[in-house]
């Protein structure tokens, strides 16, 4: 069964750079349908989509969040892995990273990291 | 960037009763590329409906989907007592991918 599981840091200061980790087990990160991306929810708000990796490379992101992230991914620890830059109080969110069929929808998701944003 | 709004906000229902929730796309959304997915407080949202209509692995025939262009709509036709949670749906039928702002159905 494919499990995702998010790992970082759950405190980061202002200005600085936010970084996480999601380890895929039991399967495969090189699967040819999926891509592997990012969601984040801000405490007691929606959803929000970062972006997506395809295991070549391929990257898409939210154009709101464009400037300010990178998702990259390694093949062979079958992780991929979230940076978001010169973060506010306003990044401060429950952090998912989920399996995306097709970089269309979100089948399988990992639990979720909380990063709060603070001095 | 195509805009997603539920309504209602919050829907107060009794166990056995039907809920229908509503997801408004602020342009038509090509192919019906329309999921929805249920939340429960803690807990990462779980794939409910894609395409729309179909239903993902494991999920009980009374949550069924429907709609096309820029009306959808997710129904529970007979609420049990683990479906109360918050209902988001989200398109891919265009980047970025959006998410509606959700449907909380609580108990009555």
């Amino acid at each position: 069964q494919l499990q995702l599981q998010e790992s970082g840091p759950g405190l980061v200061k202002p200005s600085e750079t936010l970084s996480l980790t999601c380890t895929v087990s039991g399967g495969s990160i090189s699967y040819s349908s999926y891509y592997w991306g990012w969601i984040r929810q801000p405490p007691g708000k929606g959803l929000e989509w970062i972006g997506i990796i395809y295991y070549s490379g391929s990257t898409y992101y939210n154009p709101s969040l464009k400037s300010r992230v990178t998702i990259s991914v390694d093949t062979s620890k079958n992780q991929f892995s979230l940076k978001l830059s010169s973060v506010t109080a306003a990044d401060t969110a429950v952090y998912y990273c989920a399996r995306h069929f097709s970089s269309a929808y979100m089948d399988v998701w990992g639990k979720g990291t909380t990063v709060t944003v603070s001095s | 960037e195509i805009v997603l709004t539920q309504s209602p906000g919050t829907l107060s229902l009794s166990p056995g009763e039907r809920a229908t929730l509503s997801c408004r796309a602020s342009q038509s959304v090509s192919s019906s590329y329309l999921a929805w997915y249920q939340q429960k407080p803690g807990q990462a949202p779980r794939l409910l409906i894609y395409g729309a209509s179909t239903r993902a692995t494991g999920i009980p025939d009374r949550f069924s989907g429907s709609g096309s262009g820029t009306d959808f709509t997710l129904t529970i036709s007979r609420l049990e007592p683990e479906d109360f949670a918050v209902y988001y749906c989200q398109q891919y039928g265009s980047s970025p991918l959006t998410f509606g702002g959700g449907t909380k159905v609580e108990i009555k």
